[in-house]
């Protein structure tokens, strides 16, 4: 089983804002990355660090954290960001690499 | 640009093996960790294993200690996963990516296309 917990599905209305989160101990030492993929497709990271995104990532997307909870906010949520969202963090121990279950995005 | 192509996966008997290829391209290979992660159908990802920059620290996820084993050849740019006594839970996409890691944060950007491996008689 995972040691980072998200929810498994989340919607959202069109336009309208989004937070996605994921519980760990880990990240009382680490911080979240996070990572999107879509149908058939490679995953791609869109928030990394304390709050940093890679070039061509659209900057509705940001990431927090407090105490043992990493969040993924998506603000004015468009169709194509419907997918699956993980998290991913180094373990409690810090020796080995954790990704949470994954969310399922759904823009209505 | 920077890429990252696996090979080699297939279809394969329940106690047999596959050696999994990453080429990288596009960047110092030399200087970044590298993972291993996999992804079983319809399921989520799944870390499996990561190699320092000059191959002298791996680490392995418990449920594939022992039968696989991860290496590079920093000359050719090129990851590896030996995987043996594969079992039909292996049965997974696996994908190649490079592992950065500074300080307290750690990622990993980009990410393979992905080689599919199945086990099954």
């Amino acid at each position: 089983s995972s040691e980072l917990t998200q929810d498994p599905a989340v919607s959202v209305a069109l336009g309208q804002t989004v937070r996605i989160t994921c519980q760990g101990d880990s990240f009382r030492s680490y911080y979240a990355s996070w990572y999107q993929q879509k149908p058939g497709q490679a995953p791609v990271v869109v928030i990394y660090g304390k709050n940093n995104r890679p070039s061509g990532i659209p900057d509705r997307f940001s990431g927090s954290s407090s105490g043992n909870t990493a969040s993924l906010t998506i603000t004015g949520a468009q169709a194509e960001d419907e997918a699956d969202y993980y998290c991913n963090s180094r373990d409690s121990s810090g020796d080995h690499v954790v990704f949470g279950g994954g969310t399922k995005l759904t823009v209505l | 640009e920077v890429q990252l192509v696996e090979s080699g996966g297939g279809l394969v008997q329940p106690g047999g093996s596959l050696r999994l290829s990453c080429a990288a391209s596009g960047f110092t290979f030399s200087s970044y960790w590298m993972s291993w992660v996999r992804q079983a159908p319809g399921k989520g990802l799944e870390w499996v294993a990561n190699i320092k920059q000059d191959g002298s620290e791996k680490s392995y996820v418990d449920s594939v200690k022992g039968r696989f084993a991860i290496s590079r050849d920093n000359a050719k740019n090129s990851l590896y996963l030996q995987m043996n006594s594969l079992r039909a839970e292996d049965t997974a996409v696996y994908y190649c990516a490079r592992d950065i890691i500074v300080a307290t944060e750690n990622w990993f950007d980009p990410w393979g296309q992905g080689t599919l491996v199945t086990v099954s008689s």
